[in-house]
């Protein structure tokens, strides 16, 4: 079966910018998970989702990063006004939702801010 | 807050050589451990978790781990490695929400190996 896939996989944009990443992820998996993979910062959670509960947003570094899922499945994650210092990989990943089982990563959107 | 610690950002092994990264977590709990591995241009792959039970868990492409409460730890071992195993490790701690867990990640370990 599919995996975890996300579009685009490589953005080039200019500061200041909006832009938008999408997620799809596996099909029936009910939680969603962003990540954000940078030189200086490592590996580090951004948001999820979990079946109809409000998102845990405590990972979003400013009020520029905003996420959601419709209706249980795909996800955005959008940046406004965009820095230099939001240049990374961002990760999304999926999983049935349940502590302790498997997340299923994406292969990421590169993300370059000019 | 949750932390996970990889102490060697680098490690460079001959093929064939055994292998060990280590890993020191802080939890408050009792934690859910996990190691994942990223190929050059591929996403993460899980390797192995912990959760409960027995401290020596099996993973995927020969790899085990021990989970030591006593010295936080959760080492990722492999008796013999191959080229194809060059590749970065990342620790991670799975931190409990709503029905769902965040992973923390430590800061990796790239790995090397010599022919």
């Amino acid at each position: 079966g599919a995996g975890v896939s996300q579009s685009p996989s490589n953005k080039v944009t200019e500061k200041g910018k909006d832009v938008e990443l999408r997620c799809d992820p596996i099909s029936g998996h009910t939680a969603l998970y962003w990540y954000r993979q940078s030189l200086g910062q490592g590996l580090e959670f951004l948001i999820y989702f979990q079946g109809n509960s409000a998102p845990d947003k405590s990972g979003l570094p400013s009020d520029r990063f905003s996420a959601e899922r419709t209706g249980g499945s795909v996800s955005t994650l959008t940046i406004q006004r965009t820095q230099q210092e939001d240049s990374a990989v961002y990760l999304c990943a999926s999983s049935l939702g349940r502590a302790g089982n498997e997340q299923f990563f994406g292969p990421g959107t590169r993300l370059t801010v000019l | 807050a949750q932390s996970v610690t990889q102490p060697d950002i680098h490690i460079t092994v001959s093929e064939g050589a055994s292998l060990e990264l280590r890993c020191n977590y802080s939890y408050g709990a009792t934690p859910y451990l996990f190691w994942y591995v990223q190929s050059p241009g591929q996403g993460l792959q899980l390797l192995l978790k912990y959760f409960s039970g027995d401290t020596l868990v099996q993973g995927i492409k020969g790899f085990e781990a021990e989970f030591k409460r006593s010295q936080s730890s959760f080492n990722l071992r492999k008796p013999s490695v191959h080229w194809s195993d060059a590749a970065e490790y990342f620790c991670a701690v799975g931190e409990l929400g709503r029905g769902a867990q965040k992973l923390v990640f430590g800061q990796g370990t790239r790995l090397t190996i010599n022919p």
